[in-house]
């Protein structure tokens, strides 16, 4: 019944590497965001989704790159891995671009060694 | 900068007693959120107060907003061990479906 989920949870590589993570909402929402969260705690925007349209990408290294099949799924890709990249991951839907409200995924903790 | 500020950083208080949280901001907005987060898990909202709006309340929890002093404030009333967390408010401005997150503050509840 998770609305927001992503996959993995974990993810442990090594620099140069490249991954991706997985995100599916369940909502019918129609935006989806990735957030990052520092060691810090702190929560900062990557990039939006509404309609599998990009509508926002915060001058995010162009070694992310999202991909949106379908309005239900926004997954991440990460290539050539930094140890700067090393953070927890938030997913996040909202009902649209009017209705901010968001539901977060239960984040990715990257480890990058 | 045009994250928000959150004071305290750290809240120590006992079961029973009041948490006050505050929220303040640089630039004009169309609505702030606050958010809770658990040790480990994901973010989930709380309430929603509009830019026309002073203040709002869900169960045991208040929240005012001042647009001239750019501030809110979260209220928990008769806390609780479970409402130990670190509470975010997050600010949208413009047409940016952005949420601005503020540092957090972190709220121990203990028995």
């Amino acid at each position: 019944d998770t609305a927001v989920s992503q996959t993995p949870k974990y993810l442990v590589t090594q620099m140069g590497n490249d991954k991706s993570i997985k995100c599916e909402q369940n909502l019918g929402h129609d935006t989806m965001y990735w957030y990052k969260q520092d060691s810090k705690k702190f929560l900062k925007i990557m990039f939006s989704y509404n309609n599998k349209e990009l509508i926002i990408n915060e001058t995010v290294p162009n070694r992310f790159s999202p991909k949106s099949p379908d309005k239900a799924h926004l997954n991440l890709h990460i290539n050539s891995l930094e140890l700067g990249d090393s953070a927890v991951y938030f997913c996040a839907s909202s009902l649209g671009l009017k209705n901010t409200e968001a539901f977060f995924g239960q984040g990715t903790r990257l480890t990058v060694v | 900068s045009q994250q928000g500020e959150e004071d305290p950083q750290a809240l120590s208080i006992q079961e029973g007693e009041n948490a006050t949280m505050n929220c303040s901001y640089k630039t004009s907005i169309n609505n702030l959120q606050w958010y809770r987060q658990n040790s480990g898990r994901g973010l989930v909202h709380l309430i929603l107060i509009r830019s026309n709006e002073r203040e709002k309340h869900s169960g045991r929890l208040r929240v005012t907003l001042d647009t001239s002093k750019k501030s809110s404030s979260l209220l928990i009333t008769a806390s609780r061990a479970a409402d130990t967390a670190s509470y975010f408010c997050a600010r949208v401005t413009g047409t940016a479906s952005k949420l601005t997150f503020g540092t957090g503050t972190r709220l121990q509840v203990t028995l």
